[in-house]
């Protein structure tokens, strides 16, 4: 039922260390995929996206990949702060069936100073 | 620039009554989507308009829930009557969708607590 799945809750790591956040999906019409942000009592806010185009796009410390054969991204964040610390959910959407957005349940990252 | 306004920010009832969340999405965008936050299943899609004409409303629970679109800078979401399993996170979100490309830019959300 859930066509976006982050089965990883929560992630823990040291400042200065990467930060691996996965996500895989069901639906092999998804074609544009985005990582938001949430801290918490605010709205989520987006972060970085990628088109089922490109296998990688990158912006500052944040980069995503896409597996499109594996229906798998993941969102590094490289080197990881204290202020990354928020809740990251994975989003996806098929611009063929009306451009839904689909979310994931979200992994909450904790880093460590 | 304002972002997407919604109101309430919180909003505590007893079951039985009616609710109804409000939103304003940013100026210019021509889609709306009413999310709903709680631990098991994440932000869940409710519903969503385009061009305030409703395109999808098949994550709207059960007929207890209505949302409208009257016009381009508004939007409501209603529950009635609200249940104590309705407590959850409310995000409205507006976007400009052009192409495949675009972004979801989410208010803050009202927080409902159905006693």
């Amino acid at each position: 039922d859930q066509q976006v799945k982050q089965n990883s809750p929560s992630l823990s790591v040291q400042e200065g260390r990467i930060s691996i956040l996965n996500c895989d999906y069901t639906n092999s019409m998804f074609d544009y995929f985005l990582w938001y942000k949430k801290y918490p009592a605010e709205g989520p806010t987006f972060l970085i996206s990628i088109s089922s185009i490109k296998d990688k796009n990158e912006d500052g410390r944040f980069t995503v990949f896409l597996n499109k054969s594996a229906k798998h991204l993941s969102l590094h964040i490289v080197p990881s702060q204290p202020g990354d610390s928020a809740v990251y959910f994975c989003a996806a959407s098929a611009k063929r069936t009306g451009n839904q957005f689909y979310f994931g349940t979200g992994t909450s990252l904790t880093v460590i100073p | 620039d304002a972002g997407v306004i919604q109101s309430p920010r919180h909003e505590v009832t007893e079951m039985g009554q009616e609710v109804t969340l409000r939103c304003k999405p940013i100026s210019g965008h021509n889609s709306l989507f009413w999310y709903r936050q709680t631990m098991m299943r994440g932000l869940e899609l409710l519903i969503y308009f385009n061009n305030n004409v409703p395109i999808d409303d098949s994550g709207m629970p059960e007929d207890r829930f209505s949302a409208k679109m009257p016009n381009a800078s508004f939007s409501t979401l209603k529950i009635q009557p609200s249940e104590p399993r309705d407590s959850a996170v409310y995000f409205c979100a507006s976007s400009f969708l052009q192409g495949l490309t675009g972004e979801l830019f989410f208010g803050e959300g009202s927080r409902l607590t159905v006693l």
